[in-house]
């Protein structure tokens, strides 16, 4: 059954970089049918999708928070990364990395639903 | 941006009892790329339903979605002590979003 695992500090000051790294176990991350992303959960907004990354590397990003983000995937270590630059306390949340579902239209594909969760990690921003 | 709003906020049920949920988009939702999921305390959101109507790998068959456009439903069937959680519904025909949440206590 794969696995995902997030890693990182839990506390990080404001303006400084958020960065977490999501584990991939008892699977492939290279898997071409998939899309591994982050979403967050915070009491005063909820779940938000951060955004995904393909196996190639191509990113998604949510757009509220595209200025910001930064995803990537390191296929041989079998892992992927989050960035999230110039951190405020509303910054401050569970932060879940996700294996997704994907659609191709007729000139792209996206992301879609998550079917498998990583246990979750908090992280609070405070000086 | 497409706003998803749940309601009722919380719902107070009794095991056995049908649990009815709903979910309204602000924009219609292509393709019907609508998601429902399920959270308990201290746990990751697990995935229900998606395509609006789809039963995800090992979900019972007492949970079923419906609905198309802007209006969309989760339906439990009969109520399991293990079925009182909160429960989201998320979009993804446009980027990915998600509702608020309905929570489902025991009443």
């Amino acid at each position: 059954q794969l696995q995902l695992q997030e890693s990182g500090p839990g506390l990080v000051k404001p303006s400084e970089t958020l960065a977490l790294t999501c584990t991939v176990s008892r699977g492939s991350i290279r898997n071409n049918n998939y899309y591994w992303g982050w979403i967050r959960q915070s009491p005063g907004k909820g779940l938000e999708w951060i955004g995904s990354v393909y196996y190639s590397g191509t990113p998604y990003y949510n757009p509220s928070l595209k200025s910001r983000v930064t995803i990537s995937v390191d296929t041989s270590k079998s892992h992927f990364s989050l960035e999230l630059t110039s951190v405020t306390a509303s910054d401050t949340a569970v932060y879940y990395c996700g294996r997704q579902g994907g659609y191709c239209g007729s000139s792209s594909c996206s992301p879609t639903v998550i079917d498998v969760w990583g246990k979750g990690t908090t992280v609070t921003v405070s000086s | 941006e497409i706003v998803l709003t749940q309601s009722p906020g919380t719902l107070s049920l009794s095991p056995g009892e049908r649990a009815t949920l709903s979910c309204r988009a602000s924009q219609s939702i292509s393709s019907n790329f609508l998601a429902w999921y399920q959270q308990k305390p201290g746990q990751a959101p697990r995935l229900l339903i998606y395509g609006a109507s789809s039963r995800a790998s090992g979900i019972p068959d007492r949970f079923s979605g419906s609905g198309s456009g802007t209006d969309f439903t989760l339906t439990v069937s009969r109520l399991e002590p293990e079925d009182f959680a909160v429960y989201y519904c998320q979009q993804y025909g446009s980027s990915l979003t998600f509702g608020g949440g309905t929570k489902v206590e025991i009443k």
